[in-house]
């Protein structure tokens, strides 16, 4: 089955610098990879998800990149606020979302004012 | 976009009792749909995948007997957690696909306590 590696596990950054987490997955079939961010006691919220056939997506301050013929992907946060801390999840999953994720290990970011 | 409900929120339950959690789809119909388990600063583990006319798929270590799933409607999943230990004291939390697209729609989750 796949399995997702996720680093670091934890993350300090000062406001307004960037943040980056890397994950890399096992299986060669994964065409999906979504990033959550989770709050204490909340369910995890999909801030921003690449398929296979892309090498890079950017929403606002926040992108994914994907290498597949390395099985890494990571998640840039550029212009830190306060309100991004929290856990974030990778994940993988084939069929396009439809399936069942692989989680990583999550990483716990924290904004320093 | 799409949303899911959990009930109850929160439970908590003495040892040796069943709990049954409730997982729906509230705007659209979810032929499949994933109960995940977190327990405190640990990512989400798949539990078993709940398929809307046939039984259950779980993973490998899930005992099917002491976490039961019946997926009774397209729109309703519950699983129920019987004999609870404190060991299963956990953040249960469900998810489904959405038709048409690539996103996994979240519960809110139910935190069990079991005493």
């Amino acid at each position: 089955g796949e399995n997702v590696e996720q680093h670091p596990s934890t993350l300090s950054v000062q406001e307004g610098d960037s943040a980056v987490i890397k994950c890399t997955y096992s299986d060669s079939a994964s065409n999906y990879f979504p990033w959550y961010k989770q709050e204490l006691g909340k369910r995890p919220q999909l801030i921003i998800d690449i398929r296979s056939n892309v090498g890079e997506k950017k929403d606002q301050r926040i992108a994914v990149t994907l290498n597949k013929t390395a099985k890494h992907f990571s998640l840039h946060i550029t212009e830190t606020q306060p309100e991004d801390s929290a856990v974030y999840f990778c994940a993988a999953t084939f069929n396009f979302g439809n399936e069942k994720l692989t989680f990583g290990t999550g990483t716990r970011l924290t904004i320093i004012p | 976009g799409a949303v899911v409900s959990q009930h109850p929120s929160w439970v908590i339950c003495k040892s040796g009792t069943s709990v049954k959690i409730e997982c729906r789809s509230l705007d659209f119909q979810a032929t499949t749909m994933f109960w995940y388990r977190q327990f405190p600063k640990q990512s989400l583990m798949l539990m078993a995948t709940s398929n809307e006319g046939s039984k259950a798929t779980y993973e490998q270590g899930v005992e099917k007997d002491k976490f039961l799933i019946n997926h009774a409607s397209l729109t309703l999943s519950t699983l129920t957690v019987t004999s609870a230990h404190p060991e299963d004291s956990s953040f249960y939390i469900c998810s489904a696909p959405t038709p048409l697209s690539n996103e996994q729609y979240f519960g809110p989750g139910t935190r069990l306590t079991v005493t």
